[in-house]
């Protein structure tokens, strides 16, 4: 069975610092795909990156990168120079096949970050 | 912009009440999603839809039940609801077919069930 493992249940950086946000999986998929998701206190869930698995360079959006590990089935969200906005829940997840139409997102369990000034 | 709405941002309910919680998404998307994230266990798949009044239960679908009749519009059912379902519920939604597996969430529901 697939599994996400986010082994962080809260983060602590100083503004302008980089912090990494680790996430483990599991699967025999060979092919598979790995999301960030941020959840600020308002609730919604904002996509952030994306990471196929036969994608052969770590992917990068802004000041977010996903250092993939795919040996150690590791996808750790990267965040350069954080900043206040950055406080919030984030989430692994991965591409589920359900069936021959449809996929779904499995998460972790999600990891709180908290930037102060 | 993927835009998917969902009708309430906070509901209560009493015990025993039957509740609608609908989700509407305006890009064509075939698959939708509902969640419900608890604290501690991450966001959980209660119901997914990949086509018109075309369903599958997800991880917990004990005390949900959905409903797809028209392409843009998912609703989850509780058909009578507890307070163990008290929770935040997402909606999702996704299109395989255009090559972007990425899901787009609604605001969600915050519901409270007393």
């Amino acid at each position: 069975a697939q599994k996400i493992t986010q082994t962080q249940p809260g983060m602590f950086v100083q503004e302008k610092e980089a912090v990494t946000l680790d996430c483990t999986y599991d699967t025999s998929d060979p092919s598979y795909g790995l999301f960030w998701y941020k959840q600020p206190s308002s609730g919604e869930m904002i996509f952030l990156i994306y990471q196929g698995s036969y994608d052969q360079q770590n992917a990068t959006e802004g000041r977010y990168s996903l250092n993939f590990q795919k040996a150690r089935k590791s996808a750790n969200l990267v965040i350069s120079a954080s900043q206040l906005g950055d406080s919030a829940m984030y989430f692994c997840a991965m591409r589920e096949v359900l069936n021959q139409a449809g996929t779904a997102l499995i998460f972790g369990k999600g990891t709180t970050l908290s930037v102060s000034s | 912009d993927v835009k998917v709405t969902q009708s309430s941002r906070y509901l209560v309910k009493r015990t025993g009440e039957k509740v609608f919680l609908e989700c509407v998404q305006d890009m064509d998307h075939e698959n939708m999603f509902w969640y419900r994230q608890d604290p501690g266990l991450g966001l959980r798949l209660i119901y997914f839809s990949y086509d018109v009044k075309m369903k599958e239960k997800g991880d917990i679908p004990e005390g949900y039940s959905v409903s797809r009749e028209k392409k843009e519009r998912f609703s989850l059912i509780l058909e009578s609801a507890s307070t163990n379902q008290t929770s935040m519920y997402l909606c999702a939604s996704l299109s395989p077919g255009q090559g972007d597996y990425t899901q787009y969430f609604g605001p969600g529901t915050r519901l409270t069930v007393l």
